[in-house]
């Protein structure tokens, strides 16, 4: 059963602060994903790593940077969080191959910058 | 760049009966993937249903069945005999197939928010 986990359910820290968010996956996926979901405005792909070290720019990095030292973990980073950054983080993981590439979605955390 | 639409920001159903989620989307490649993922409340985000675009037969599981009409690129969720279970937001979602072995994420629209009335 594939299994995506992520560090905290619930976050809150203060503007200013760094912050990182942990997501490990325990099926040997190459491919990991980090998205933001906010009310009315569905996911949104923040950034993707196909290899350890490797990342790709999503769709909306800008304040967000990542960190893949580990096939298995997959971290995203704000550098000097803000509130606009007050959101539902989501972390998945599929495979290079197999049926569509599904994605496994770890349960989110939320993060509250006040 | 593809985008995803569904307009039905929250359906509402009877327990037992039949209810259709739209999804639109829109792009320029002829070869992709389109799902729908369920998100339950406080719950994990899971996928329902997948389609292939250069299958022209339409996808079915279970109580679940999408309706693919590619030359329209709308692609509706049919969930029959709905349970109380159902009740969670549904996401519409978009990949393309033309790169990256998979590694390239999905477009999302912004959800339905489905409730199931006893």
């Amino acid at each position: 059963d594939v299994k995506v986990t992520q560090s905290s359910r619930y976050l809150v820290k203060r503007t200013g602060e760094k912050v990182f968010l942990e997501c490990v996956q325990d099926m040997d996926h190459e491919n990991m994903f980090w998205y933001r979901q906010d009310p009315g405005l569905g996911l949104r792909l923040i950034y993707f790593s196909y290899d350890v070290k490797m990342k790709e720019k999503g769709d909306i990095p800008e304040g967000y940077s990542v960190s893949r030292e580990k096939k298995e973990r997959f971290s995203l980073i704000l550098e000097s969080a803000s509130t606009n950054q007050t959101s539902m983080y989501l972390c998945a993981s599929s495979l290079n191959s197999g049926p569509s590439y599904e994605q496994y979605f770890g349960p989110g955390t939320r993060l509250t910058v006040t | 760049a593809q985008t995803v639409t569904q307009s039905q920001p929250e359906m509402s159903v009877q327990e037992a009966e039949t209810v259709t989620l739209s999804c639109t989307y829109d792009t320029s490649e002829s070869d992709y993937y389109l799902f729908w993922y369920k998100q339950p409340p406080s719950r994990q985000m899971i996928l329902v249903i997948r389609q292939e675009a250069y299958k022209q037969q339409n996808a079915t599981e279970n109580r679940f069945s999408v309706n693919f009409q590619k030359a329209a690129k709308s692609f509706s969720l049919k969930i029959s005999d709905s349970q109380l279970g159902d009740a969670a937001m549904y996401f519409c979602a978009y990949r393309s197939a033309g790169t990256g072995g998979g590694a390239d994420g999905l477009t999302f629209g912004k959800g339905t928010h489905l409730i199931i009335q006893p």
